[in-house]
């Protein structure tokens, strides 16, 4: 069965620095990739997705992810984070082809330092 | 502007009742689906929809229902067989299969009283 694992339950990073949220998966074939990030008491909202080809996607937001199939990853960056980045974020799979729905991970909080 | 409305945003819910959560969406999608969100837990799978008139159970179907009789609206109902409801309901929509372009509906807090 397909499983996605966020490590970070929760990650702290001050304003304007560097973020990287990270995402591993277990799939048996190359898998439909999504990050989605969740603001309060909200739904969520797609950042990004991986089907194939260049391994480095670019998303909304300013946000990132590369897809490492040697290490099963697709960590989320961003160069610089602003106080509304603040959320919940979580990383998705979804068979090729299939008809079930995503299997997500846990997600990671985000906090932001002034 | 299309979207998925969710309603109610929230709900209030004795021990004993059922209770049906609505949602509808108005972006011509073919699927749709229904996820529960408890703290820590992420988003699980209860129902999800490909075609009017066809559902098939996800990852904890158990204490739900639903039904497909519009391709617009997928209501879910939260049965008294459901043991432990207070959470956090979401409904997404999709265009197809492939490309899995979910849309998000804003959810219902669903609290057991």
């Amino acid at each position: 069965a397909q499983s996605v694992t966020q490590p970070d339950i929760h990650i702290t990073v001050s304003e304007g620095a560097s973020l990287e949220l990270r995402c591993n998966y277990s799939y048996g074939a190359t898998p439909y990739l999504f990050w989605y990030v969740q603001s309060p008491g909200q739904g969520l909202q797609l950042l990004l997705k991986y089907f194939s080809g260049d391994t480095l996607v670019q998303g909304i937001k300013g946000f990132e992810a590369e897809f490492k199939r040697s290490q099963s990853s697709f960590n989320l960056r961003k160069p610089s984070v602003h106080w509304s980045d603040a959320a919940e974020y979580f990383c998705a799979v979804g068979p090729v082809g299939g008809a079930d729905g995503l299997t997500f991970g846990k997600g990671t909080h985000l906090i932001i330092q002034p | 502007d299309g979207g998925i409305t969710q309603s109610p945003k929230y709900l209030f819910r004795k021990e004993g009742q059922n209770v049906t959560l609505s949602c509808e969406q108005n972006l011509n999608h073919d699927a749709m689906y229904w996820y529960r969100q408890d703290p820590g837990q992420g988003l699980r799978l209860i129902y999800y929809s490909q075609i009017v008139n066809d559902f098939q159970k996800g990852d904890i179907a158990e204490g739900y229902s639903v039904s497909r009789e519009k391709k617009e609206s997928f209501p879910l109902t939260v049965t008294s067989a459901q043991k432990n409801p207070t959470a956090f309901y979401l409904c997404a929509s999709s265009t197809d299969r492939v490309t899995y372009g979910y849309t998000f509906g804003s959810g219902t807090r669903l609290t057991v009283v």
